[in-house]
């Protein structure tokens, strides 16, 4: 089964700058895709981000980009630039390729941006 | 383009009384159907999901059930609530193995308060 582990619970950062949330995980499959998830306090799960296993380039969506370690099962979100909108939960997931699709969700990092 | 609906968007019910959620999604054909749940300020619990019509599988044993009975509608029950069963409730769709990249597309979820 997989695990998906975010170690940071809480995070606070001055508007403006960047931040990065940690993201680790297990399996021992090879094809796989990764996301992170953003939920405001509206509740709304909004997805931010995805990333292939199988491509190396990491994945980059205006101010959000990925930096995807395969070998060392670590998936991480910087968010630069950060605003006030930026403030939510976020969520990593990890979803099979073939067969399951599930989704193992991590216990997620609250992330305040402080004006 | 594809879009999610839950109902109620809040509900408050006594312990003991049965409970009725609502999920549809409009724009897409087959998808796979999940259920999930948020206590307050934790990560998300998968309850069930659907590959299919009458198709169900639980995640995690307990007081609710789950029905497909159109191909876009997911019905969330219970028969007799517990106080435990308060919390935020998430439905969420996904294509199938082979048609795409596997996020999750949430609901805008359901706040139930069990008294």
């Amino acid at each position: 089964a997989q695990t998906v582990t975010q170690s940071q619970p809480e995070m606070s950062v001055q508007e403006a700058e960047t931040v990065t949330l940690s993201c680790t995980y297990d399996t021992s499959e090879n094809n796989y895709y990764l996301f992170w998830y953003k939920q405001p306090p509206s509740r709304q799960m909004i997805l931010v981000i995805r990333q292939e296993a199988y491509k190396q380039q990491n994945a980059t969506e205006n101010r959000f980009s990925v930096n995807f370690q395969k070998a060392a099962k670590s998936f991480s979100l910087k968010i630069s630039d950060s605003q006030l909108g930026d403030t939510a939960m976020y969520f990593c997931a990890f979803g099979m390729s073939f067969g399951n699709e599930k989704l193992t969700f991590g216990t997620g990092t609250r992330l305040t941006i402080i004006p | 383009s594809q879009t999610i609906h839950q109902w109620p968007a809040t509900l408050v019910q006594p312990v003991g009384s049965p409970l009725s959620l609502e999920c549809t999604v409009e724009g897409t054909s087959n998808p796979n159907l999940y259920w999930y749940r948020q206590a307050a300020g934790r990560g998300l619990q998968l309850l069930f999901y659907s590959v299919g019509i009458g198709q169900i599988s639980s995640e995690v044993p307990q007081n609710l059930s789950a029905s497909r009975p159109q191909d876009r509608q997911f019905i969330l029950s219970s028969k007799k609530l517990l106080l435990s069963d308060s919390g935020f409730y998430l439905c969420a769709w996904t294509l199938k193995a082979g048609q795409g990249t596997y996020e999750q597309y949430f609901g805008p979820g359901t706040r139930l308060t069990v008294t």
